[in-house]
């Protein structure tokens, strides 16, 4: 069975200053990796994905994923944030032949000026 | 383009009423799928579908029923409402692969009292 461990609940982060939010995983099959957002009372938006190939995935707004198949991890990073950045973000796994896909608790990023 | 709409939007029931969410998409998308989001935990999936008349239980499927009469439509009953179904309700719709991007709803904030 497919697992997602988000170590953080909360990540406090000023403006401008670089950020992690970690993300493991745990899966017997080849996996597909993925990074969603969701802001204040809105649904979920796709940040990033990893299927296969490169394992720096490059995403919107500036955020990027490492695949770390050895650590079984999918950090997001981002070299500098800003206020807008603040929401939750979790972190999702699926494979082929899957039908949906498995969340991981949520971290919430809360950038202060 | 609207996506993935869900009404309503906030719903108050009584417990033991019954209740239908409704999911409706038009992207023509053959995977559809029902969360819900509870703090701490992310998000859990309930029921999903990969095409009309076809749909399967997921994490937590009890006290909960679906079905898919057409592609556009995936509707959630509740069928006799308790105080632990009160969460956040997101519908999901995807391509047929799952690698691909899950469109999210607005979602339905339930409370049961």
């Amino acid at each position: 069975a497919q697992s997602v461990t988000q170590l953080d609940s909360q990540v406090p982060v000023f403006e401008e200053a670089p950020v992690e939010l970690r993300c493991n995983y745990s899966s017997s099959v080849s996996v597909y990796l993925f990074w969603y957002v969701q802001y204040p009372n809105q649904g979920l938006q796709l940040l990033l994905k990893y299927l296969s190939g490169s394992t720096l995935v490059k995403g919107i707004n500036g955020f990027e994923a490492e695949f770390n198949k050895s650590q079984t991890s999918f950090h997001l990073r981002k070299p500098s944030v800003h206020i807008s950045d603040t929401a939750e973000y979790f972190c999702a796994s699926s494979y082929t032949g899957r039908r949906a896909l498995t969340f991981g608790s949520g971290t919430r990023l809360q950038v202060q000026p | 383009n609207a996506g993935v709409t869900q009404t309503p939007k906030f719903q108050v029931l009584k417990t033991g009423q019954s209740m239908t969410l409704q999911c409706a998409q038009d992207m023509n998308h053959e995977y559809m799928s029902w969360y819900r989001q509870d703090p701490g935990m992310g998000l859990r999936l309930i029921h999903y579908s990969v095409g009309a008349g076809i749909t399967d239980q997921g994490e937590v499927p009890n006290g909960y029923n679906v079905s898919r009469s057409t592609t556009e439509d995936f509707p959630l009953r509740l069928l006799s409402a308790a105080p632990s179904q009160t969460s956040v309700y997101f519908c999901a719709s995807f391509v047929r692969k799952v690698d691909t991007e899950a469109f999210f709803g607005q979602g339905t904030r339930l409370t049961v009292v």
